[in-house]
This record gives structure tokens, sequence and C-alpha cells, in this order.
């Protein structure tokens, strides 16, 4: 499995509503992470868990919330977004210095 | 502070023609260098992986060269094809332990 599987592909929200956006990959990676893309800009890293412990944090406001349950499985809960939030979330994994797989990403809308 | 930089920042092209794209950091002190495929939309998919000690890699139609003293990497693809338009990443790491920096892309059209 070479794979880096996101859930779900589309999410619309409202600004009360609380959700999660899932990852996860069983290529052994130990390096997972969280970008926000908008719109013909590159990605934006938010969040990285390494050996499942968060090690960076990128000034992300708390209504993003990271979860590593486990090595194969990263999560990304939302609470209270706003409509500025709206963008492709990505999801990415590594071994340590080599090259990253992403996800297809999830387009959320906060309405 | 690393800064990446891409040019061109848009290209079209007709088919079968070669093209070269442009990646330029600041810091030649890398660990390796990626170029990225991201069609409209969608995640992003790894072309090319090449580390700090390697000067090329190739697959298929593709080919990237790193020069970590002049600071610079190209992607060429030849004899493009329409399936080839998307916009194209490079993204360097600078330690196996520190964030991938991305630059702004090239937006690519092969027109048929």
């Amino acid at each position: 499995d070479t794979e880096v599987t996101q859930t779900p592909k589309h999410l619309v929200m409202g600004m009360t509503n609380k959700k999660s956006l899932k990852c996860e990959q069983h290529m052994g990676h130990r390096a997972m992470y969280w970008y926000k893309q908008k719109a013909k800009k590159p990605p934006e890293l938010m969040f990285v868990y390494s050996y499942e412990k968060l090690s960076i944090n990128e000034s992300v406001p708390s209504r993003f919330s990271p979860e590593c349950p486990n090595s194969s499985l990263l999560n990304l809960h939302l609470h209270a977004l706003q409509p500025e939030d709206s963008a492709l979330y990505l999801c990415a994994s590594s071994l340590p210095g080599d090259g990253y797989t992403f996800g297809s990403g999830t387009r959320l809308t906060v309405v | 502070k690393q800064e990446v930089t891409q040019i061109p920042a848009a290209l079209s092209v007709p088919e079968g023609e070669n093209l070269v794209l442009n990646c330029s950091f600041t810091d030649s002190a890398i660990y390796n260098l990626q170029w990225f495929r991201q069609d409209p939309g969608k995640g992003l998919t790894s072309l090319l992986l090449i580390q700090s000690s390697q000067r090329e890699q190739t697959s298929g139609r593709l080919n990237a060269s790193l020069d970590k003293s002049s600071g610079r990497s190209t992607l060429y693809i030849a004899a493009s094809q329409p399936g080839d338009s998307a916009t194209y990443l490079c993204a360097v790491l600078k330690t196996s332990y520190d964030k991938v920096i991305f630059g702004p892309g090239t937006s690519l059209s092969v027109i048929p």
C-alpha cells in the first residue's frame, strides 16, 4: 500500500458545527502532516506529528485540533470555523528525511 | 531563511514540445528536493525526489537535475502531452527533521 487516504473528499459545515477530517497510511511512515491550501497558492504547513507526537504547530488557531491516535492515523478536529477557513486540506506522510506522499485532500467549505 | 522560487509562473506550449521548468532556492544546504504535480482541486503527486548527494533523477519523460552550489533545480519534460497540463511544484527539505518549503508553482498548459 503506497497511498495516503483522506476522508471525506468534500465537507460543507456551518460555523457552529464540529467535524473531523481523517487521514490514514499503511506505509510505515512515522511523520505525518496537515497542510492547508488556498486556490492558486502552495500548501501551507499546519501541523507535524513525528512518532505520534506533535512536533510542529505553525501557530494554527485553536479551532483546529490535531490528533494522532496511532502511527497510521491522523485526525484534524474542526470546531467553530470561519468562512475564510474554506480550503483544500491535505495530509501527507514520510519517513524522516524522505520524500513526502500526499493524500488527495478534503475540500472544506464553511458556510 | 530558505526561500524557493519558480520560473515561469505560467507556461503554455503546443503538444510535442520539450520544456524546462525552473526552481531556485536561497540556501544551498538542503537535504533533498522533490518535484510534485497537482491537478486542479486534487492532491499532490510526487514526480521525482533528488537527494542532496544526487545530481539528477529520471522517470519516463521526466528528468530532474539538482545543482546545490547554484541553488537550482530544473524539471525537463520531453515530448509534452495535453495530459501533462497541471501545476508543478518544487519543494525543498533543509534537514531530515525540518519542514518542507514549497515554491509557488508553475502552471503548465499543453495545447493539443
